[in-house]
């Protein structure tokens, strides 16, 4: 089955303390991202790979680190924490830069 | 940058009736898509519209794109109390634009189909 996967699914954590969301897809899909979801504000990239070793900031990637050493897996790293990195996360995959993408189930985040 | 803005908000129907949902964006698209989003899931794909077509079937899904208006919308007809969800239009520029072809999207639509 094709999917994107996210784990963890939930995770509470504090402030500081480093943390690493893996998200791997099975569709051989060279474009890959990760989003932000709030309340009242939508979608917004963090970051994205258009393939391995090519990694690229999206609209607000202050406070994440990405890696892309495998064309499956793009993990998302926060190197410090902080609240107001509480939010909902989620990978998503694309085949072709023109197509339709597919999303992992999501991550929520609480950083106390 | 927010690129498509739906129309409305909340929107809140009776089962069997239609749902229609409107998007609007600013600049020039290469093709705009169409997700659903169950609450605190993730976003599940419903229909991708490319800049020289008009208008979508798939189901009872109908989308049409008006490319003049810069706004699309999307139909949903005999709606279903499992249609209940978020739907986000998003965009993707054209190729030219070099915008590494980020998909953007709006802030969404709060669909409610009463049984």
């Amino acid at each position: 089955e094709a999917q994107v996967t996210q784990n963890p699914r939930y995770l509470i954590t504090v402030t500081g303390k480093k943390l690493t969301v893996t998200c791997s897809q099975n569709m051989n899909h060279e474009y890959m991202s990760w989003y932000r979801q709030d309340p009242g504000l939508g979608l917004r990239q963090i970051y994205y790979s258009m393939n391995v070793e090519v990694t690229d900031k999206g609209d607000v990637p202050e406070g994440y680190k990405v890696s892309r050493k495998e064309k499956r897996n793009f993990p998302l790293i926060l190197e410090s924490p902080s609240p107001n990195q509480t939010s909902l996360y989620f990978c998503a995959s694309r085949g072709g830069a023109q197509g339709t993408q597919y999303f992992g189930p999501g991550t929520r985040l609480t950083v106390l | 940058s927010q690129q498509g803005e739906e129309d409305p908000q909340a929107l809140s129907i009776q089962e069997g009736e239609n749902a229609t949902m409107n998007c609007s964006y600013k600049t020039s698209i290469n093709n705009l898509q169409w997700y659903r989003q169950n609450s605190g899931r993730g976003l599940v794909h419903l229909i991708l519209i490319r800049s020289n077509e008009r208008e979508k079937h798939s189901g009872r899904l109908r989308v049409t794109l008006d490319t003049s208006k810069k706004s699309s919308s999307l139909l949903i007809t005999a709606s279903r109390a499992a249609d209940t969800a978020s739907y986000f239009c998003a965009t993707v520029a054209p190729l030219y634009t070099g915008a590494n072809s980020k998909l953007t999207f709006g802030k969404g639509i709060t669909l409610s189909v009463r049984p």
